[in-house]
């Protein structure tokens, strides 16, 4: 699998959008780019996945580059309770691993 | 529906006591796993279960064992705790479609 790299943390007003970015140089043809999140110390939630196109859902707008080296999850009004910490994860779709790094704290500001 | 279930909530053990985090989830799912999360960091595979009666090693399987007892339940043994594995466990299961996982409230795990 692919790895990914992400900003430690972020700020974002209230109200603003949130764009989270992730870096995936070695990701392949057949790689998708998942994105979860987790809400101070309880269990990660899925948000949004994709695999070239851009997708968007009712939670957030995910945006993949042309050349699939990276993308950016959009949150676009942040409201205080989307402060968690944002993982970025691309994996093959046919094996059911996911392999979580570090991630990004997104902290919304009053 | 209570989607993944996992028992105990908190749990302190000694050095070299052993015991068993219980999992189970009513969603039908083929898919099972554990992660450990140590304070501050991503969350790591330790085991996962693609479908019932198949386990496979994650990346960090050194000093757990696993059962798929069946499609719902998918439990994690420590046979001699150390100080190292103290961690939040959590448990995540996952269907074929859409092919996202979903995770437990997780186990706090302490050794002393």
């Amino acid at each position: 699998d692919a790895k990914t790299t992400q900003p430690p943390s972020m700020d974002c007003a209230e109200g603003r959008a949130a764009n989270l970015p992730c870096n995936h140089s070695t990701i392949s043809g057949n790689e998708y780019v998942y994105w979860y999140r987790q809400i101070h110390s309880q269990g990660p939630q899925y948000i949004i996945h994709g695999l070239k196109n851009n997708e968007t859902n009712e939670m957030a707008s995910l945006i993949i580059t042309e050349d699939r080296k990276s993308s950016t999850l959009i949150l676009p009004h942040a409201t205080l309770r989307d402060t968690a910490v944002y993982y970025c994860i691309v994996r093959l779709n046919r094996f059911n691993k996911f392999y979580f790094g570090s991630g990004t704290k997104l902290n919304v500001k009053p | 529906n209570a989607g993944v279930t996992q028992t105990p909530k908190f749990q302190v053990l000694k050095t070299g006591q052993s015991m068993t985090l219980q999992c189970a989830q009513d969603m039908n799912h083929n898919s099972m796993y554990w992660y450990r999360q140590d304070p501050g960091m991503g969350l790591r595979l330790i085991y996962y279960s693609a479908s019932e009666g198949t386990t496979d090693k994650g990346e960090v399987p050194n000093g757990y064992n696993v059962s798929r007892l069946n499609k719902r339940e998918f439990s994690l043994r420590l046979e001699s705790a150390a100080p190292s594995q103290t961690s939040v466990y959590f448990c995540a299961s996952s269907g074929p479609t859409p092919d996202t996982q979903y995770f437990g409230p997780g186990t706090r795990l302490t050794v002393l």
